[in-house]
């Protein structure tokens, strides 16, 4: 089955260690998406890739990375991660056919990963 | 800036009884979604209306949207035990592609 697939499923770093989560999907879609959802919050977008164009959004931290080595991977990179960066980390996938032009597409979101900051 | 709103926050309910969480969003849009969220778990697509009086059901839930009142409801029927989790909103601006903006989900709780 076409799926979007994240690993780990739970990461577990040392404040300030670097960290790297991965993403990877089958359903051959153009844009990829980095959610960041804390506790009993909404999910909040850090950055997505149309195509190979990377797009940030105006208040994700410096310390927050992504690569986009090919259609099928994106890869999250947190460069020092502080206690405040511990949440869920959710990944994306849509098809938008038609740069600046709405998708008819909905988004698919992978399984999430859990990261804890000690 | 495209802002959403979810009401209510919480809701316990009894078994069997209905209910109606509400979706309001501040700027025009003609695309919004429906999401569920299980506890540690990640976002489940419930339902995608693309219209204005658009209308959707599943099982014992349905989704309206009314692009003129910028309003979206989510109504359940006979509510059971397996709706408990939390239900987040989504829209997408009409001047952006694809970013969604999320409504501040409102968490189910069903009991006997």
């Amino acid at each position: 089955d076409a799926m979007v697939i994240q690993n780990p499923r739970y990461q577990v770093t040392q404040f300030g260690k670097p960290v790297t989560l991965s993403c990877s999907q089958t359903l051959n879609h153009n844009v990829m998406y980095w959610y960041q959802q804390k506790s009993s919050q909404a999910p909040k977008l850090l950055f997505h890739y149309y195509d190979k164009d990377f797009n940030n959004e105006a208040d994700t931290p410096d310390n927050f990375q992504s690569r986009r080595p090919n259609t099928s991977f994106c890869f999250l990179d947190i460069r020092s991660p502080g206690l405040g960066d511990a949440a869920m980390y959710l990944c994306a996938t849509s098809k938008n056919p038609a740069r600046g032009r709405k998708s008819s597409y909905e988004q698919y979101f992978g399984p999430g990963t859990r990261l804890t900051v000690t | 800036e495209l802002k959403v709103e979810q009401n209510p926050l919480f809701l316990s309910m009894q078994e069997g009884k209905n209910y109606t969480i509400y979706c309001n969003y501040s700027t025009t849009s003609d695309r919004l979604y429906w999401y569920r969220q299980d506890p540690g778990k990640s976002l489940e697509s419930l339902f995608v209306l693309l219209s204005n009086g658009a209308v959707k059901q599943e099982g014992r839930l349905m989704a309206s949207l009314d692009t003129k009142a910028r309003l979206s409801t989510l109504h359940i029927t006979a509510a059971v035990h397996d709706l408990s989790a939390t239900y987040f909103c989504a829209v997408v601006g009409s001047y952006n592609t694809d970013k969604l903006i999320f409504g501040t989900g409102t968490r189910l709780q069903v009991f006997p």
